[in-house]
């Protein structure tokens, strides 16, 4: 039992270039979540999906966009990479009832050089 | 959701319980207390959570009081591991998680 695993770890982009941040949760949680987490700065919400299927903006969406590919899997676009894209970017899945939390993956550091 | 108001750092000497304070004056009636931890940069863990009831599980106590203004996240011997920062976030179930800046708890030999 992996819960969520994000690829990958780390990641250097050119500005301007663009990439997809992966993101899988074994658990059969029906809501998954992209945060990002600026040094010294709690958690933003980017972009979640609720359910299968569906997904909305959350407090900091411009420059992403988000891909609900199955139940197990959301991915996180960068079009055109920016330096204030540097960040910790993190995936969270949660079950319905919400009884044991948000379970949350280790990371990806992404720096937009 | 209701906004949360937290220390910005507490220190603990290790081995000894550490109460982390949080208040929550605007929390509504549906309104959940939730706990998380963030050990230096990796993913925020859960830690516990509750609605009216005080709750207990192998990581912590939360103490709420009467009122749901204020809650307490109780460690009860704080190892140096304990040492990150703390978030207190109140939410409705059906809503996403707002992160504030949390309390960064250094536990001491």
């Amino acid at each position: 039992n992996a819960g969520v695993t994000q690829t990958p770890k780390f990641q250097v982009l050119k500005t301007g270039q663009s990439m997809t941040l992966q993101c899988a949760q074994d658990m059969n949680h029906n809501s998954m979540y992209w945060y990002r987490q600026d040094p010294g700065m709690g958690l933003r919400l980017i972009y979640y999906s609720a359910s299968e299927g569906t997904t909305d903006k959350g407090e900091v969406p411009n420059g992403y966009n988000v891909s609900r590919l199955n139940k197990r899997e959301f991915s996180l676009r960068l079009e055109s990479a920016a330096p204030s894209q540097t960040s910790v970017y993190f995936c969270a899945s949660t079950s319905l009832d919400r009884n044991y939390g948000y379970t949350f993956g280790s990371g990806t550091r992404l720096t937009v050089v | 959701d209701a906004k949360t108001t937290q220390p910005p750092s507490m220190d603990c000497a290790e081995g000894r319980a550490a109460n982390l304070p949080c208040n929550h004056s605007t929390i509504s009636g549906n309104e959940y207390v939730y706990w998380y931890r963030q050990i230096h940069s990796q993913g925020p863990q859960y830690i516990i959570h509750g609605l009216k009831n005080n709750e207990t599980n192998e990581m912590a106590s939360l103490i709420i009081t009467e009122d749901r203004k204020s809650s307490t996240l109780i460690l009860p011997h704080a190892t140096l591991r304990d040492t990150a920062v703390y978030y207190c976030i109140v939410n409705n179930a059906g809503n996403m998680l707002t992160f504030g800046g949390g309390t960064r708890l250094m536990v001491k030999p």
